[in-house]
């Protein structure tokens, strides 16, 4: 079974509009930790936001932040005031602490914001 | 957040030849990591590479197609052999930092195999 899944592989957002991309995992590890990161086209991997699963709030930071339902076992990431550099691919990943600091990524939702 | 750089930033090789990426960070950390990810994927782990001990493979990566070295704490390079055009990806390093384990992630090698 896929641990990370990103259901959109693509999506349109209009500028300053918000936007939320969906993210659900699966994990037996009581403890461990997801990330979203973007990637605009150059390639490189840039770290946005982090949820641990034992914080009692959602992550924030700036127009970033993480709907974090453990539960449902989803980390959907919300971007707010969307702007024309927002446009990437956006990848949800977790690290699960019992199976070492490596993360497993899902597999990509592409944003792009229209003007 | 530490600061890595990857030489070289892409290149454009013949099959059957190798090459080497290099890995430098600007502080020291304890594990070092190293992702392909092929076009239009995902990234996928190769390798996790800890000073001082061999690199641990995933599934499907063996050491005989990716060499890695971890010399120090600041430096890594992972070589891919013999490589076919199946190999054309971008390789990226990561390091572990920052108060809640961040992953941070090199800027990336963007491979072509002709």
């Amino acid at each position: 079974a896929q641990k990370i899944t990103q259901t959109q592989p693509g999506m349109f957002v209009q500028e300053k509009e918000a936007v939320t991309l969906d993210c659900t995992y699966d994990t037996s590890d009581p403890s461990y930790g997801l990330f979203w990161y973007k990637q605009p086209s150059s390639g490189e991997m840039i770290f946005l936001i982090y949820q641990g699963s034992y914080d009692q709030q959602n992550a924030t930071e700036g127009r970033y932040s993480l709907n974090f339902q453990k539960a449902r076992k989803s980390a959907n990431l919300v971007i707010s005031a969307s702007q024309l550099g927002d446009s990437a691919m956006y990848f949800c990943a977790m690290r699960e602490d019992n199976a070492g600091n490596m993360l497993t990524f899902g597999g990509g939702t592409r944003l792009m914001v229209k003007p | 957040s530490a600061v890595i750089s990857q030489k070289p930033s892409r290149d454009i090789c013949q099959r059957g030849t190798s090459l080497t990426i290099q890995c430098q960070v600007d502080s020291q950390v304890t594990m070092m990591f190293w992702y392909r990810q092929q076009p239009g994927q995902s990234l996928t782990l190769i390798a996790t590479a800890n000073q001082g001990s061999e690199a641990t493979y995933e599934s499907g990566f063996v050491i005989d197609k990716f060499p890695i070295s971890r010399p120090n704490l600041t430096f890594s390079t992972l070589t891919v052999s013999n490589m076919s055009p199946e190999d054309s990806s971008i390789y990226l390093c990561s390091v572990d930092q920052g108060a809640m384990d961040e992953q941070f992630f090199g800027p990336g090698t963007r491979l072509t195999v002709l």
